[in-house]
């Protein structure tokens, strides 16, 4: 059974940072694209990055890059997601996900509020 | 960046009608496209891939399809458990999702 397990968020000040994590299970990690998507409290949901199975190419929404940094440890199936540089804009859930046709595996999610 | 919008945002159905959910994207997904079920407080949930292909597990009663830009989910006969908000989404370039149709029991 796929599991995706995120953690890491909290409440952070306006430029501050966070760190997520996704402790992955089920499936070949290693051979797989992961994403990171987000969705803003009463809001929809927003494609923010994403990783190749080996992390030589990463791939970021406009409004997160240059402060996001999206990572995957392959021997630890753990994905990451660096956030420096945080706004008020970024408060959301944020949930990990297996990139396939679709999303069809997604984690319960980590909440990261900005404010101050 | 290929935009997606939904319609209609609210639909309201009674119990065991269909309910039928449009998307309409902005210029060729390639089939590339998917809908998503997330109820109230969860992680959303794939039902159905490559405008068609039902997710596994996915009732029979929820199934897509296409003509040109503008997709359709169908619910044959809505279920009390359908409520929730419905999501469109593109993967075939970068990845962009619809604004959400909710859907109620009316």
């Amino acid at each position: 059974e796929v599991q995706l397990v995120e953690s890491g968020g909290g409440l952070v000040q306006p430029g501050g940072s966070l760190r997520l994590s996704c402790e992955a299970s089920g499936f070949t990690f290693r051979r797989s694209w992961m994403s990171w998507l987000r969705q803003a409290p009463g809001k929809g949901l927003e494609w923010v990055a994403n990783i190749k199975e080996d992390g030589s190419d990463k791939y970021y929404v406009d409004s997160v890059k240059g402060r996001f940094s999206i990572s995957k440890d392959n021997a630890k199936n753990s994905l990451y997601l660096q956030m420096n540089s945080l706004r008020v804009e970024d408060t959301a859930m944020y949930y990990c996900a297996k990139d396939s046709e679709g999303y069809e595996n997604w984690g319960q999610g980590t909440l990261v509020i900005v404010s101050s | 960046e290929i935009v997606m919008t939904q319609s209609p945002a609210t639909l309201s159905v009674s119990p065991g009608e269909r309910a039928t959910l449009s998307c309409r994207a902005s210029q060729s997904v390639n089939n590339k496209l998917a809908w998503y079920q997330q109820r109230r407080g969860q992680a959303p949930r794939l039902l159905i891939h490559t405008v068609s292909t039902r997710a596994t597990g996915v009732p029979a009663r929820f199934s897509g399809s296409a003509s040109g830009t503008e997709f359709t989910l169908t619910i044959s006969s809505l279920q009390s458990e359908d409520v929730a908000v419905y999501y469109c989404q593109q993967y075939y370039n970068w990845k962009t999702f619809g604004q959400g149709t909710k859907v109620e029991i009316k």
